[in-house]
């Protein structure tokens, strides 16, 4: 069946500092990929998405590539602040309409000033 | 529109109780799904929906039951419920195909003693 698998955290930064949190997957066909981020004591929204191979996802400096080669959807960001602190999923959804979202099982990121 | 909303937000319950966990959405989405957050266990599907009239399993099915009479509403449902229940439970909505994104409700914090 389909799964993902992101590292293990939590990653500590420091403000300014590069980030990689890395997503692999597996799933027949060609799913759709996704990051989700919750801030404390939210529910989840959406950072980014990609829905076929070399597709590049971004949003608010984050950024992620679909590799379809090596299965994969790291999320990056050249310079994290702050305000960046929060767990990321990555989830993929299978290619047949109507299949359900499946979800890494988060990364937590600390960012310190 | 008030996107997706979850109601209560806290529930305390005995072990053996019943409940309702509502969720609804304004968005004419004709998928729906709930999920349960544990600690280092990332989000796991319970149940979801198609569309109206249309339910089936997630990956952690067991205890819960489901029902969608309309588009707007899917509830979730505790027969008896059990400590191993405690969990924050996010519902999510959004079209059914591929490529399209869910989106989340605030969660419901529930604890059984």
């Amino acid at each position: 069946g389909n799964s993902v698998t992101q590292m293990e955290g939590p990653v500590t930064l420091s403000e300014e500092a590069f980030l990689t949190i890395n997503c692999t997957y597996t799933a027949t066909g060609y799913p759709s990929l996704f990051w989700y981020v919750q801030y404390p004591g939210e529910g989840l929204q959406l950072l980014l998405k990609a829905t076929k191979a070399d597709d590049k996802g971004s949003n608010k400096g984050f950024e992620a590539t679909y590799r379809k080669e090596t299965t994969s959807f790291h999320l990056e960001k050249g310079s994290v602040q702050v305000s960046d602190s929060a767990v990321y999923f990555c989830a993929l959804r299978g290619p047949q309409a109507g299949t359900a979202l499946i979800f890494g099982k988060g990364t937590t990121l600390s960012v310190s000033s | 529109n008030a996107g997706v909303t979850q109601t209560p937000k806290f529930q305390v319950l005995k072990t053996g109780q019943s409940m309702t966990l509502q969720c609804a959405q304004d968005m004419n989405h004709e998928y729906m799904s709930w999920y349960r957050q544990d600690p280092g266990m990332g989000l796991r599907l319970i149940h979801y929906s198609v569309g109206a009239g249309i339910t089936d399993q997630g990956e952690v099915p067991n205890g819960y039951n489901v029902s969608r009479s309309t588009t707007e509403d899917f509830p979730l449902r505790l027969l008896s419920a059990a400590p191993s229940q405690t969990s924050v439970y996010f519902c999510a909505s959004g079209e059914s195909g591929s490529t399209y994104e869910q989106y989340f409700g605030p969660g419901t914090r529930l604890t059984v003693t």
